[in-house]
């Protein structure tokens, strides 16, 4: 059985960091392109980050609105795959899903930036 | 980035009856492989999205085959044939033809 499970969210500070991990099973993980997606309180989805396989160098791509602020990063011998989010704004509050291959989705980890 | 718009908002569908949620896309999702990159997903209540068709026609594994997907190079159409309960939910496409993927604002489908 395919699993992907979000952990690390929380509320924090605008200006704060996080970092989500997304652990997963029952699938090849080392072939797997993953991503992270989320999902703003108005159910708009948004791609964030994605991380290719080995083969492909870990090549890493960014949204715009996090780009130079958030890392995506990955560990084949762990299965997971990882979101360091620095510089948190208000507007990054969402529900934050991994995703490998477009296919296999977790149940996602709700991250909240306030004051 | 490349505009996806779903119509309508919102669908009242007796069980039974077949539902059709369109998708349209600003720029061509035809890849000079043959391959169209329109995706859609269904977000039941509470819970994270699940493919349901992929490359615009393609039956995602575990997904009724009361579910397609057709269209063109920049219009999609996905149809539910005889709605269930469990279809209850918001609709989304997405492309993932170029980066960023990029997706629809949802449909949501619900029960009369």
């Amino acid at each position: 059985e395919v699993q992907l499970v979000e952990t690390g969210g929380s509320l924090v500070q605008p200006g704060k960091s996080l970092k989500l991990t997304c652990a997963t099973s029952g699938f090849t993980f080392s072939n797997a392109w993953m991503h992270w997606v989320r999902q703003s309180p108005e159910k708009q989805l948004e791609w964030v980050a994605q991380i290719k396989a080995k083969s492909n160098n870990y090549a890493t791509y960014y949204a715009e609105s996090v780009k130079g602020r958030f890392t995506i990063s990955r560990d084949d011998s762990k299965s997971s795959v990882y979101l360091q989010m620095n510089s948190l704004k208000e507007e990054d509050t969402a529900i934050y899903y991994c995703t490998a291959n477009w296919a296999y989705w977790g149940q996602g980890v709700m991250v909240t930036v306030s004051s | 980035d490349i505009v996806m718009t779903q119509a309508p908002l919102s669908v009242s569908v007796t069980p039974g009856e077949s539902a059709s949620i369109s998708c349209r896309s600003s720029k061509s999702l035809l890849h000079s492989n043959g391959i169209t990159y329109v995706y859609w997903y269904l977000q039941k209540p509470g819970k994270s999205p699940q493919l349901l068709i992929y490359r615009m026609s393609n039956l995602a594994s575990g997904v009724p085959d009361r579910f397609s997907g057709s269209g063109s190079e920049t219009d999609f159409t996905l149809k539910i044939s005889r709605v269930e309960a469990e279809d209850v939910g918001i609709y989304y496409c997405g492309q993932l033809l170029e980066n960023p993927p990029t997706f629809g604002g949802g449909t949501k489908l619900e029960l009369k």
